[in-house]
């Protein structure tokens, strides 16, 4: 089992550059999420997929972000244009039921300057 | 009122001790409830699921109290080791789970 994969682990950006961030989720997990994680507000629930359907983006801090699930096995959250506010930890997490928790990824850390 | 409410700590306790950290939820159609480690700069890992039963697993012992939705984990003969932070975590509507900003564990030699 190789978990949930993202990419990249780091990403250093200007100011103004889309963002590209990459998850692979667990065969078989039908729920993919995407978490925000900074000091000051802890992990924050950006949007999750069921199925490759969108669910829940009320978290989309703003239309700026935007998140596909293409298919099952690939998910990516796009930030355009990118700010120095949006530097954090990116987190995905998959899942095959809300009774069993969420593996999460490694994570990417970005930072915008 | 915060979904998940946790004390952020730290909580600096010598090898060996016994620590116990507590955690509030307000949505008291929650239904499962857990609680994730994550150490400095990795990602949250599941530490153990939360039983109306309580639960042991070796040196953790978690327990819910759904009348007063309050949830416990409790750590003896803690270990160097044990030192991260400890996120509670319930469910909330749909399949989200909703985390808490977590506590600061610290052991000391």
């Amino acid at each position: 089992d190789a978990g949930v994969i993202q990419s990249p682990r780091h990403e250093v950006t200007e100011m103004g550059q889309e963002v590209t961030l990459r998850c692979k989720p667990i065969s078989g997990h039908n729920s993919l999420f995407w978490y925000r994680q900074t000091m000051m507000r802890g992990l924050e629930l950006l949007i999750y997929f069921n199925n490759n359907v969108p669910i829940d983006d009320s978290g989309m801090p703003e239309d700026r972000f935007s998140a596909k699930m293409p298919n099952a096995s690939f998910s990516t959250l796009k930030i355009q244009p990118s700010e120095p506010r949006d530097s954090a930890v990116y987190f995905c997490a998959s899942s095959i039921g809300q009774l069993y928790g969420y593996t999460f990824g490694s994570g990417t850390r970005l930072t915008v300057v | 009122r915060k979904e998940v409410e946790q004390d952020p700590g730290p909580f600096n306790v010598p090898e060996g001790a016994t620590v116990a950290f507590n955690c509030t939820y307000s949505n008291s159609a929650s239904q499962s409830f857990f609680w994730y480690r994550q150490d400095c700069r990795k990602e949250p890992k599941l530490l153990m699921s939360v039983y109306s039963s309580g639960n042991e697993d070796g040196r953790f012992t978690a327990q819910l109290n759904r009348a007063s939705q309050y949830i416990s984990l409790l750590i003896r003969d803690s270990k160097l080791s044990d030192s991260a932070t400890y996120l509670c975590v319930v469910t909330g509507g749909g399949n989200k789970l909703t985390f808490g900003t977590g506590t600061q564990l610290k052991v000391e030699l």
